[in-house]
């Protein structure tokens, strides 16, 4: 299985908005609602964002939101805070029953 | 609210089998409705999954690892634990060990700290 593909750094000033992509196959985002994506900073755990698609865990600000059309799914951040500077990571269950993460994406808030 | 640690050496010496631990507390590994993966981060480089047990004994690895991964539980004492042979360099990673509730979906709710393991000679 081959990672899913995001783009390798996005940025944004405090208050506009990003979007973050993440390309896959049929047999991973284009089967199944089964993506969800992770913040990751150095040295902490990663946390989940938003999964199934668009569903955020409690506690998730409703700035975040997530998308999906056919094998492409995406990631967008509303109203920039400081705080959400860090990695970005998107992953989807499988046909084979595994998980496959993207690459990561830096997100750098100006 | 359940917690997760990875413990095990930092330093494996290749060809060596890396060794593993993660602890949980706070819910049973045994419970039906999860199932318990590792996850490494190279430096530099994307997560990557690495497998995942259930209750039942059953597991799933990421092909890429051509077989050298294998994950068993320890139920008595709430654990499970990741075993790697014949690492290299390319093993170097950052290790989490986390939690999916397969009642909810199919997504990782809770995650270890990591633990960095290096593969040097």
């Amino acid at each position: 299985q081959s990672a899913l593909t995001q783009p390798a750094s996005v940025s944004g000033s405090p208050g506009q908005s990003i979007t973050i992509s993440c390309s896959g196959t049929n047999a991973d985002i284009g089967a199944y609602d089964y993506v969800s994506w992770y913040q990751t900073h150095p040295g902490k755990a990663p946390k989940v964002m938003i999964y199934d698609v668009r569903k955020r865990p409690s506690g998730v600000s409703i700035r975040f939101s997530g998308s999906k059309a056919v094998n492409t799914a995406s990631l967008t951040i509303s109203g920039l805070h400081p705080e959400d500077e860090g990695d970005y990571y998107c992953s989807s269950y499988t046909t084979s029953n595994t998980w496959v993460f993207g690459g990561g994406t830096k997100l750098t808030v100006l | 609210q359940v917690q997760l640690e990875e413990s095990g050496p930092g330093l494996v010496k290749p060809p060596q089998t890396l060794s593993l631990t993660c602890t949980v507390s706070g819910d049973s590994v045994i419970s039906d409705s999860y199932y318990w993966s590792w996850i490494r981060k190279p430096a530099g480089k994307g997560l990557e999954w690495i497998g995942r047990v259930y209750t039942s004994g059953s597991t799933s690895y990421n092909p890429f690892l051509k077989s050298r991964a294998t994950i068993s539980m320890a139920p008595s004492k709430n654990q499970f634990s990741l075993e790697m042979t014949s690492v290299t360099a390319a093993d170097t990673a950052v290790y989490y060990c986390a939690r999916s509730d397969i009642s909810v979906s199919w997504f990782f709710d809770f995650w270890g700290p990591g633990t960095l393991v290096t593969v040097s000679s």
